[in-house]
């Protein structure tokens, strides 16, 4: 069985800082692992991505993640935080195998952006 | 990219009334779709597996008699809540993927308030 660990379940950052969110995760077969943001009552869009390619994953609005296999982690970063990315972010894995790609989500992260 | 849709996005009912929730991949067909439950400031919950032509799997937990899945088609699965009461109320999301991808399309979510 999979989980992931979202330490951290506020985060709160001035306009132009570095934005941090912390994943962790448990898996007793190489992972897929995912980001998603979700704005308020609307469903989640998938920012970045790692399947097993490239640990360093880039993806949109200027989000990177690094997956590390001995740390059991897939850090979400940004080097300079926008007032747009104050929303939930959720950390996500799945089995490479998994029928279905069925995902186990972490807690969730809410950003708070500070002007 | 692949959309999903839902329908209606609020809807609100009479408590012992059933409601439907149509969910919809626009632009692919879905040979598997999953439908979540997400309460205020928590993660996703995953309710059931549905996959086309087939019975859905439910999560521990959750009755299958209360919350009935189809997914008659390769673009179309429906939650319908039987029977509902104000502690059903929550944001009903789904995704939907394939076997040929590595991840999930969600929908915008629907907001279920029980009255």
């Amino acid at each position: 069985a999979q989980s992931v660990t979202q330490l951290g379940s506020h985060v709160s950052v001035s306009e132009g800082a570095l934005v941090l969110l912390r994943c962790n995760y448990s898996s007793s077969v190489p992972p897929y692992l995912f980001w998603y943001v979700q704005y308020p009552n609307q469903g989640l869009q998938l920012l970045l991505k790692y399947t097993s390619a490239a640990t360093l994953v880039k993806g949109i609005n200027g989000f990177e993640a690094e997956f590390k296999k001995s740390e059991t982690s897939f850090h979400l970063t940004k080097p300079s935080a926008h007032m747009s990315d104050a929303a939930e972010y959720f950390c996500a894995v799945s089995l490479v195998k998994a029928a279905g790609n069925k995902l186990t989500f972490g807690g969730g992260t809410r950003v708070l952006v500070k002007p | 990219g692949a959309v999903v849709s839902q329908h209606p996005s609020r809807v609100i009912c009479k408590s012992g009334t059933s409601v439907k929730i149509e969910c919809r991949s626009l632009d692919f067909q879905a040979t598997t779709m999953f439908w979540y439950r997400q309460f205020p400031k928590q993660s996703l919950m995953l309710m059931a597996t549905s996959n086309e032509g087939s019975k859905a799997t439910y999560e521990q937990g959750v009755e299958k008699d209360k919350f009935l899945i189809n997914h008659a088609s390769l673009t179309l699965s429906t939650l319908t809540v039987t029977s509902a009461h104000p502690e059903d109320s929550s944001f009903y999301i789904c995704s939907a993927t394939t076997s040929r991808i590595s991840e999930q399309y969600f929908g915008p979510g629907t907001r279920l308030t029980v009255t």
